[in-house]
């Protein structure tokens, strides 16, 4: 069966330090990969896609990137964060197919200080 | 822009009661999932609805998709407090590979 592994669950970093969370999924092949943040309480937010290695979509204009450096791993990086960077971030993968559903990995909460 | 309005926002209610959350768009989607997420969670599939005028059935939970795939609804019968949760609807278009998030419903049930 497929999992997802995203790590660190809990993070607090100074403002101006950088920032690396990292998601890897087991169990399939070239899934498609996505980044959200999530307010609380309220919708996700998508910051990048990935359907293929070294192929990243940005969606919102900011200060973070993101990467795919092997088939089943997506990296969200900074160099420099800010405070308005705190969030409850969320890595996702799905199959090729848009209809299938998503599945999300247990989320990080990121505080910035 | 596509948006997909889903509301209430917020609600609270008793134990036993009746509820339903709406998510609405002017677009057309092949398909409209429905999520569920608890606190420090991801959130996690309850359903995908495919045809227009389409009904499915979860236990007490009843989701249909609109006749002319533009719009879903969510209703829970005789609400447990198992069902507080954020419930998110998401569609999806063939052409994309992204999905289209609601804002999201936070629901409470008091016991």
């Amino acid at each position: 069966s497929q999992t997802i592994h995203q790590w660190p669950a809990t993070l607090v970093q100074p403002v101006g330090s950088p920032l690396s969370l990292e998601c890897t999924v087991e169990g399939t092949s070239n899934p498609n990969l996505y980044w959200y943040r999530q307010a609380a309480g309220r919708g996700l937010q998508l910051l990048f896609y990935s359907v293929g290695i070294g192929q990243i979509s940005s969606e919102v204009p900011q200060n973070l990137s993101a990467s795919r450096p092997q088939d089943r791993q997506f990296i969200l990086s900074s160099k420099k964060l800010l405070l308005s960077d705190s969030g409850f971030y969320l890595c996702a993968w799905s199959e090729w197919d848009s209809n299938q559903p998503q599945h999300f990995g247990d989320g990080t909460r990121l505080s910035i200080l | 822009t596509q948006l997909l309005e889903q509301s209430p926002q917020f609600l609270s209610i008793q134990e036993g009661e009746n509820l339903t959350v709406y998510c609405n768009s002017s677009s057309v989607f092949s398909s409209l999932q429905w999520y569920r997420q608890e606190p420090g969670e991801g959130p996690v599939l309850l359903v995908t609805v495919v045809t227009g005028g389409e009904v499915k059935k979860l236990k007490r939970l009843t989701f249909q998709f609109g006749d002319a795939r533009k719009d879903s609804s969510l209703h829970i019968t005789a609400a447990q407090p198992g069902d507080t949760g954020l419930y998110l609807c998401a569609g999806a278009r063939d052409s994309n590979y992204q999905l289209i998030w609601g804002a999201g419903t936070k629901l409470i049930i008091k016991p």
